[in-house]
């Protein structure tokens, strides 16, 4: 089955360390994304990836470091400098460069909370 | 910068009922305009993704519009289920910082609940 996959589910993290959340992606797309979601809020982009070997900051990338070693994969780590990064964060994924049509498709995501 | 608002926050109906949710956003120089259902802690799916040069899109007992000029999109469900109780999200695609990419930009959602 083609998807986007996340992992974990759920982490838990201390105040001061990093962590690092998977995303991979089956579908042959060019470009991905990270989003973060808090409650009654709408998505806000952390970083996005065009092509593997580059990516971009988005509106929230402050505290936040990505790769983009493989076409199918999209690590973010949150680092001990993200003030607040209890969220709901999720990943997805496009075709690029397509101009108009690149429907983006999402992961399940992944539920980080600091205690 | 682009705003998306979406209106009701929160909607709850009876079954069999047919209802719209409204979408609106402030800059209409977007590329396309994409609505997802999201269920309590899970990702987003994808539900219709309308081009800006359409004026609608449908699936089954979906349909979205667009009015790209007055900056309005709606959702309208057609006899309400209890299983189509979930958040609904609008996200317009436009190109970010000029640099031939395109983003999405998203709205706070709607809440809707079916009551059986």
């Amino acid at each position: 089955d083609g998807g986007i996959t996340q992992s974990p589910k759920y982490l838990f993290r201390k105040e001061g360390q990093n962590v690092t959340l998977s995303c991979e992606q089956n579908l042959n797309h060019d470009a991905m994304y990270w989003y973060r979601q808090d409650p009654g809020q709408g998505l806000r982009l952390i970083y996005y990836s065009q092509i593997v070997n580059d990516f971009q900051k988005g509106d929230i990338a402050e505290g936040y470091s990505v790769s983009r070693e493989k076409k199918e994969s999209f690590p973010l780590t949150v680092t001990s400098a993200q003030k607040n990064p209890t969220a709901f964060y999720l990943c997805a994924s496009s075709m690029a460069g397509l101009g108009s049509y690149n429907e983006q498709f999402f992961g399940p995501g992944t539920r980080l909370t600091v205690l | 910068k682009q705003e998306v608002t979406q209106i009701p926050a929160a909607l709850s109906v009876p079954e069999g009922e047919n209802l719209v949710l409204n979408c609106s956003f402030t800059d209409s120089a977007i590329y396309n305009l994409q609505w997802f259902r999201q269920d309590p802690g899970k990702g987003l799916t994808s539900l219709l993704l309308i081009q800006s040069s359409q004026r609608e899109q449908t699936s089954g007992r979906l349909n979205a519009s667009l009015d790209k000029s007055s900056g309005r999109s709606t959702l309208y469900i057609a006899a309400s289920q209890p299983g189509d109780s979930a958040t609904y999200l609008c996200a317009v695609n436009e190109e970010y910082s000029g640099a031939g990419s395109y983003q999405l930009t998203f709205g706070k959602g709607t809440k809707l609940s079916v009551i059986p």
